[in-house]
């Protein structure tokens, strides 16, 4: 069976420090990957899409980045966070365009 | 662009009673798809229900809803609320139209809370 895993889990940065988000599927090859992040009080929005590997798309401009190193992984990073970054991170797969979308656990992020 | 919108943001409801959901959507593409995610606490969102045919009654778990595309909505509906629906819900649209890209656009999310 498929799974998706992210981490961390949750956590508290500092303005002005760096990031690294993970996201791992397994038990699928070559799916679809995805961002979306949601701020508090907000809806979520796709930030990042890849459709293969080293391949990575931006959707919304937000001082952050996105890489695909393997089929399996998709990394959320930035050098700086700002204040505005805090909110709540999910990662999510597809097989084919307009297929159902699968999101992992997500990644809740406060920067103080 | 594309937008959803859920006009409520809090339904709370007694258990037993008829829940009803509200979803619209805007797009200028004929062959979106649209999706209910329910998101549990603790647990990612997942899939509850999708449609993109017009006029026809889509069910999951209890729960239903029908795609109209000449009023552009794509309301949840249930005969009689649990407790364990309590969870936020979360109408998408996905409108096919970037190559690849298969984008959701979310509503604001309903939290639908039932109480005994």
């Amino acid at each position: 069976a498929q799974t998706i895993h992210q981490w961390p889990v949750a956590e508290i940065k500092a303005v002005g420090s760096p990031l690294s988000l993970g996201c791992t599927i397994k038990g699928k090859s070559s799916p679809n990957l995805y961002w979306y992040w949601q701020a508090t009080g907000g809806t979520l929005q796709q930030l990042f899409y890849s459709i293969t590997v080293g391949q990575v798309e931006s959707v919304v401009q937000l001082n952050l980045s996105a890489s695909r190193p393997k089929d399996d992984q998709f990394i959320l990073s930035t050098e700086k966070l700002l204040l505005s970054h805090s909110g709540f991170y999910l990662c999510a797969w597809s097989l084919l365009d307009q297929d159902t979308q699968y999101f992992g656990p997500g990644t809740r992020l406060l920067v103080l | 662009g594309d937008s959803v919108t859920q006009k409520e943001g809090l339904v709370t409801l007694t258990e037993g009673l008829p829940v009803m959901l509200n979803c619209t959507y805007q797009t200028i593409y004929s062959n979106a798809f649209l999706f209910w995610y329910v998101h549990y606490l603790n647990e990612s969102p997942r899939l509850l229900l999708k449609s993109s045919t017009d006029n026809k009654r889509t069910e999951h778990q209890g729960f239903h809803a029908t795609l109209h595309k000449s009023s552009s909505s794509f309301h949840l509906q249930k005969s009689s609320a649990q407790l364990s629906d309590s969870a936020l819900y979360y109408c998408a649209l996905s409108d096919g139209a970037t190559g690849g890209n298969n984008k959701l656009t979310f509503g604001q999310g309903t939290v639908l809370s039932v109480i005994p």
